[in-house]
């Protein structure tokens, strides 16, 4: 089956600073990768998404992720953090070979301190 | 980008009666629609994926005559908790597939339903 994995429950960081955010996958065959936020009272709203290609996906609000075949990891990053990023921050996994169905990871808490 | 209404945010409910959450695409058709129950620890655990005139697929361990689902439309998908028991009580969110194949799809989600048993 496939599965994600976010080993961190939160994350703390100063503004101004690069911020990552972990994930690790397990999958057979060839992976499709997303990173989704959730901000308090709002619905998941997709970042970016791995597919195919190059392994540095940029994605929305200047957050990108590095697929890193190897280590079996998909990281979420930024270069410089805001305040505003501060939310609950989703990896998730499509799993092809069973109904093209979504499987998330438990989530990690971003918190961004000024 | 596309929208996806989620109704209602909030329901208390007593124990041993049914309620049902609606989840619709307001600006798209979706043959695809999934529900997921958050946990207090975030955890996002994938209940059940639901096709638009075809039975829903549940994933292992969850109940499909506690939790009914209906696409009855493109753009409607509905989740009824029946003989709600407090342990029953959650976040419960859907989301609906948009796109033509797996290199523009991408999943649009509802706000989400606080559902409380009492």
């Amino acid at each position: 089956a496939q599965s994600v994995a976010q080993p961190e429950d939160q994350v703390n960081v100063a503004e101004g600073n690069p911020l990552t955010v972990k994930c690790t996958y397990s999958v057979s065959g060839n992976p499709y990768l997303f990173w989704y936020v959730q901000y308090p009272n709002r619905g998941l709203q997709f970042l970016l998404k791995y597919i195919t290609g190059d392994n540095l996906v940029k994605g929305s609000y200047g957050f990108e992720a590095e697929f890193n075949k190897s280590q079996t990891s998909f990281h979420l990053k930024k270069p410089s953090a805001l305040v505003s990023d501060s939310a609950l921050y989703f990896c998730a996994v499509r799993d092809m070979g069973n109904f093209n169905k979504f499987y998330f990871g438990s989530g990690t808490k971003l918190n961004v301190k000024p | 980008g596309a929208v996806v209404s989620q109704h209602p945010s909030r329901v208390i409910c007593k124990s041993g009666t049914s309620v049902k959450i609606e989840c619709r695409s307001l600006d798209f058709q979706a043959t695809t629609m999934f529900w997921y129950r958050q946990f207090p620890k975030q955890s996002l655990m994938l209940m059940a994926t639901s096709n638009e005139g075809s039975k829903a697929t549940y994933e292992q361990g969850v109940e499909k005559d506690k939790f009914l689902i209906n696409h009855a439309s493109l753009t409607l998908s509905t989740l009824t908790v029946t003989s709600a028991h407090p342990e029953d009580s959650s976040f419960y969110i859907c989301s609906a597939l948009l796109g033509q194949d797996v290199t523009n799809e991408k999943l649009f989600f509802g706000s989400g339903t606080q559902l409380s048993v009492l």
